[in-house]
């Protein structure tokens, strides 16, 4: 069964700063990963999605993510983040195998905050 | 596009009532799921439905309910509701077929408590 590993719970950064929200995930067979993000309030919208083909995957925002098969992650980065980025972001794990494994599972999240 | 609705969009229940969550979308999507959300826990899926007519269990299913009444519309009934069933209730939909590699479109939510 798949797991996924978000190593920080609360990120906190000022505005205009770079930023990386860490992602480790643990599958005995190959994976789709993916970030979501939640807004105050809001449901979840997909930032980005890594189904195969180039590591490096960018998405909307300005975010961008790299996967990592041998660390077996998949970071989520932005080179300068704006007071409009905070809110809660959640990594993401399938597979392409039937049953349990072809849902999404979620890790338990982490609250970016930017301050001016 | 109004995309996934959701009512109500708060409730507070007591122990042993019964409730049906509405979830509607517009988008044609073939795919459509439940999920709750708790502190600390992530998103964890109740159950889907991959079309009319299909529905699967997922995580966390006990004490749940589900009926895919058409293409548009897919509710979660708790029979009898206990305070470990106090969460925020989120419905999804997807273009379909495969739930493990299609974007899910997100409601607003339903914050639920039982008390």
């Amino acid at each position: 069964a798949q797991s996924v590993t978000q190593l920080d719970s609360q990120v906190p950064v000022f505005e205009e700063a770079p930023v990386e929200l860490r992602c480790n995930y643990s599958s005995s067979v190959s994976v789709y990963l993916f970030w979501y993000v939640q807004y105050p309030n809001q449901g979840l919208q997909l930032l980005l999605k890594y189904l195969s083909g180039s590591t490096l995957v960018k998405g909307i925002n300005g975010f961008e993510a790299e996967f990592n098969k041998s660390q077996t992650s998949f970071h989520l980065r932005k080179p300068s983040v704006h007071i409009s980025d905070t809110a809660e972001y959640f990594c993401a794990v399938s597979s392409p195998y039937g049953g349990s494994q072809g849902n999404l599972i979620f890790g338990k999240g982490t609250k970016l905050s930017v301050k001016p | 596009n109004a995309g996934v609705t959701q009512t109500p969009k708060f409730q507070v229940l007591k122990t042993g009532q019964s409730m049906t969550l509405q979830c509607a979308q517009d988008m044609n999507h073939n795919s459509m799921y439940w999920y709750r959300q708790d502190p600390g826990m992530g998103l964890r899926l109740i159950y889907y439905s991959a079309s009319e007519g299909t529905t699967d269990k997922g995580e966390v299913p006990n004490g749940y309910n589900v009926s895919r009444l058409n293409k548009r519309e897919f509710s979660l009934r708790l029979e009898s509701a206990a305070p470990s069933q106090t969460s925020v209730y989120f419905c999804a939909s997807s273009e379909g077929p495969s739930r493990s590699t299609d974007t899910q479109y997100f409601g607003p939510g339903t914050r639920l408590t039982v008390l």
